[in-house]
């Protein structure tokens, strides 16, 4: 159980346009999911959380205008990167919380993103 | 503002033998969950431990287990019996409320 699904698990674009990553739960409702970057030999950074319904909070420094976040539904969160430069081009996470009041997450496999 | 630090960017390990990784964190807060996570190659994120600060008991799970020193707010990692599949990232982590915070990581080689 606790299975988080990501897709697509690697995808190229070119400069300037922009790219959807969306992120599932497939045997759970996750009320609050997460997004994190991870570039190479690194850690995790957290860029925003994102609760169902709502607008995402997003962390100091993560452009909201370029990161966007929509959270649709108990099972669905998506991120598009908006006019992707190659900086852009990195390792991207979704986790998401298996019940409120829980502090456990559960990972999706990653999306590799390189931007040409 | 919480954070976790792991001092020891790499470490080796002989296949069988015992290893400890280590890991330190900062908060002011008095009920919170500690992890381990492992992420091997694939880059999968995997729960390999996890801890609740009001239990005092150590949590273990099979050749993992940890040494929880709430008052030194130190949080080690004790892999028995390494295995070559051990070998990964791991991230020691920490979440207060429900944002998780980890640490820079430990890469451990399992040497055959």
């Amino acid at each position: 159980g606790a299975v988080v699904s990501q897709h697509p698990s690697w995808v190229i674009c070119k400069s300037g346009t922009s790219v959807k990553i969306e992120c599932r739960s497939l045997d759970f409702q996750a009320t609050t999911m997460f997004w994190y970057r991870q570039f190479p030999k690194q850690s995790l950074m957290l860029m925003a959380t994102s609760n169902e319904g709502s607008k995402a909070t997003y962390e100091q420094g993560v452009e909201k205008d370029k990161f966007l976040i929509n959270h649709a539904s108990l099972t669905l969160s998506t991120l598009t990167v908006t006019s992707a430069h190659p900086e852009d081009s990195s390792f991207y996470i979704c986790s998401a919380r298996l019940a409120e009041y829980t502090y456990e997450q559960y990972f999706g496999p990653g999306t590799r993103l390189t931007v040409t | 503002a919480q954070t976790v630090t792991q001092s020891q960017p790499e470490m080796s390990v002989q296949e069988a033998e015992t290893v400890t990784l280590s890991c330190t964190y900062d908060t002011s807060e008095s009920d919170y969950y500690l992890f381990w996570y492992k992420q091997p190659p694939s880059r999968q994120m995997i729960l390999v431990i996890r801890q609740e600060a009001y239990k005092q008991q150590n949590a273990t799970e099979n050749r993992f287990s940890v040494n929880f020193q709430k008052a030194a707010k130190s949080f080690s990692l004790k892999i028995s019996d390494s295995q070559l599949g051990d070998a990964a990232m791991y991230f020691c982590a920490y979440s207060g409320d429900d944002k998780i915070i980890f640490g820079k990581g430990t890469r451990l080689h399992i040497l055959p």
